[in-house]
Parts: structure tokens; sequence; C-alpha cells
């Protein structure tokens, strides 16, 4: 199985900073046949459901604000969240696509400071 | 509005066996594969495995290959999971999910928890 690695697994920030979350993959994500990644992200509030953000490591989903970025190629990727939000509060997961099982990251909880 | 509402949870006996649905609406079911994955109450979440759009076709995680079963019936646009022999570690919110690999609509989630 393609083991995925988060960090950190928790972080606190205050509204307006930017973040950044780590994810690694134990073998490349990366399809030379189409050139894509298949990773995907996830965001998951208290309470709720996970939601899809981003996909092919880049790709915003519909209706996701731009303050979502995903980034990264191979085996590293990073889902960078600009001017932080209350609402932005939850634990976000990386999932790759690549093969099966497809398999999750241990999630990383973004808090308030 | 696409909605997937999920029922049949609750507390079980170690080995005993329980069935999950999942009834979808908002979309045409019968055009999508659908999956099964669960959150751990530590958070950890695992794929059980998908089914394509006609029922042809089933695909598990290997370690729950041999004791949980997915199936569908687009007649009612549902999706089910049936378990069998569950153990403790089986104790989790369990999702029905469209899509095979990607994720794109969740239900609420059930719980699902094994104890004596």
């Amino acid at each position: 199985d393609i083991v995925m690695t988060q960090s950190p697994s928790s972080l606190a920030v205050s509204a307006g900073e930017t973040v950044t979350i780590n994810c690694k993959s134990s073998q490349s994500l990366l399809y030379s046949g189409n050139q894509k990644n298949y990773l995907a992200w996830y965001q998951q509030k208290p309470g709720q459901s996970p939601k899809l953000l981003i996909y092919w490591a880049s790709t915003r989903q519909s209706g996701v604000p731009d303050r979502f970025i995903g980034s990264g190629s191979g085996t590293d990727f990073t889902l960078t969240i600009s001017s932080v939000q209350a609402e932005d509060l939850a634990i976000y997961y990386c999932q790759q696509y690549y093969d099966t099982p497809n398999t999750f990251g241990a999630g990383t909880k973004l808090e308030l400071k | 509005e696409v909605q997937l509402v999920e029922s049949g949870g609750g507390l079980v006996q170690p080995g005993a066996s329980l069935k999950l649905s999942c009834v979808a609406s908002g979309f045409t079911f019968s055009d999508y594969w659908m999956s099964w994955v669960r959150q751990t109450p530590g958070k950890t979440m695992e794929w059980i495995g998908d089914i394509k759009y006609d029922g042809s076709y089933t695909n598990y995680a290997p370690s729950l290959k041999n004791r949980f079963t997915i199936s569908r019936d687009n007649a009612k646009s549902t999706l089910y999971l049936q378990m069998s022999n569950v153990r403790s570690e089986d104790t989790a919110t369990y999702y029905c999910t469209s899509g095979r690999a990607l994720f794109d609509y969740w239900g609420q989630g059930v719980m699902v928890t094994v104890s004596s």
C-alpha cells in the first residue's frame, strides 16, 4: 500500500495567517501517461463529513475559495491556505488515488491560537 | 441537490453481522461508481471498497475483503455494505461516497460500535 505521511499533525494559527500543510507519499503519484498527480485534499469541519477541496494535486473543486492552493508533484505535496479564516478550522487530509487501496494521510488539525 | 443518507448502524456484538444502507438522491445513481470509507474514533480514514455503476465489479481493501461485501440496487438508488464477523477494530463512522478513487460527495455517516 502507498503510505501517506502528513505534517504537522496539528497547527495553531491566528486569523489572517498563511499556513502550509505537507503530505508525502511513499511512492510517486505522478502518472507518466498523462502527467497528472493522483493526489487529493479533503477538509473535515467539526461534526461534518469530509469535503473534497482539491484534486490532481492542484485543481480546486467547484466552489472552493481561491485561498486554498494545492501544489507539488511526485512524492511531495503541499496545501497552502492563505489568510486563514475562522471557518477554515478543520482537519485536512491528503489522499492518493494512484493505486488501490486508496490511502489517506493521518490528517492535520488546524486550530485557532 | 446531491444527498447520500446512510442507515443501519448501531451497537453490535463481536462476531455478528450488520448491513448498512445508503440512499442516494439528486443525481443519476446508476451512472456512478460508489464507495464506502470509514473513519475510526481516532479520526483515521480508511477506504473500504467500491462498486461499478452497474454492480458488475467490486474492489476491496485487502484487509477487509473477506468480511465486507458491497452491493447496490440501482432501482432503489441504494448502496449497501454487508459486514460480517465484526471486530472491535471495525468500530467507526461509515461513509457512503460517490466516485471510485476521488470522493466528491459524502453522506453524513453512520456509527458502528462493536462491543460486548
